[in-house]
């Protein structure tokens, strides 16, 4: 358990729903992420929350709409995903005291769109 | 535009050998550099960092190098496991106000017992 829980842990939408993933830390950090990992792909830094504000929106298209209400939460907003989605979403968070902070990552949620 | 490579893609082994991973990257203006586990359907497992002016880092079993003028990273297991079977994942951060790391797309191990 490395201190931070994302659910949930399997998701399967189709292209009209709209639903949720939510990350929570217990590591008293201060900053927080959002990758997605494809098959055969790089890991993808789509969000990155310091203090609660956004400070990287790495060109993610407007159907992916993240929030963070506090250091401990963060949230990300799906609705009329394309298949291509399809990915596992992986939350992680760390200190931001220094450059060299490790970063901390949850199980992810396997998200489907049919 | 930092590009991060690890060869080989697919790596199986005899269990007790020792081996060797490796990573490269394009852009040597690094923070630092950083070495994950990843299990099948998991998140990522924090093994080594690396800061910019250091050399290698080791814990246990595991050791990892940094060359940062040749863009390159060498992540060493010594006495390999079944159960050290995963993907490693490396990754450099670069510079900015955040921690921002950019990955490579992994070796997948497999230790044969």
């Amino acid at each position: 358990e490395t201190g931070v829980t994302q659910t949930p842990r399997h998701l399967v939408m189709g292209m009209t729903n709209k639903k949720s993933l939510k990350c929570e830390q217990h590591l008293g950090h201060n900053a927080m992420y959002w990758y997605k990992q494809s098959a055969k792909k790089p890991l993808e830094l789509m969000f990155v929350y310091s203090l609660e504000e956004r400070v990287e929106n790495n060109s993610v298209p407007s159907r992916f709409s993240p929030e963070c209400p506090n250091s401990s939460h963060l949230f990300l907003h799906l609705h009329t995903l394309q298949p291509e989605d399809s990915a596992l979403y992986l939350c992680a968070s760390s200190g931001i005291q220094e450059l060299n902070e490790k970063l901390f990552f949850g199980s992810g949620t396997q998200l489907s769109v049919l | 535009k930092q590009e991060v490579t690890q060869i080989p893609a697919a790596l199986s082994v005899p269990e007790g050998e020792n081996l060797v991973l490796n990573c490269s990257f394009t852009d040597s203006a690094i923070y630092n550099l950083q070495w994950f586990r990843q299990d099948p359907g998991k998140g990522l497992t924090s093994l080594l960092l690396i800061q910019s002016s250091q050399r290698e880092q080791t814990s246990g079993r595991l050791n990892a190098s940094l060359d940062k003028s040749s863009g390159r990273s060498t992540l060493y297991i010594a006495a390999s496991q079944p159960g050290d079977s995963a993907t490693y994942l490396c990754a450099v951060m670069r510079g900015g106000a955040t921690n921002k790391l950019i990955f490579g797309t992994g070796t997948l191990l497999a230790v044969q017992p």
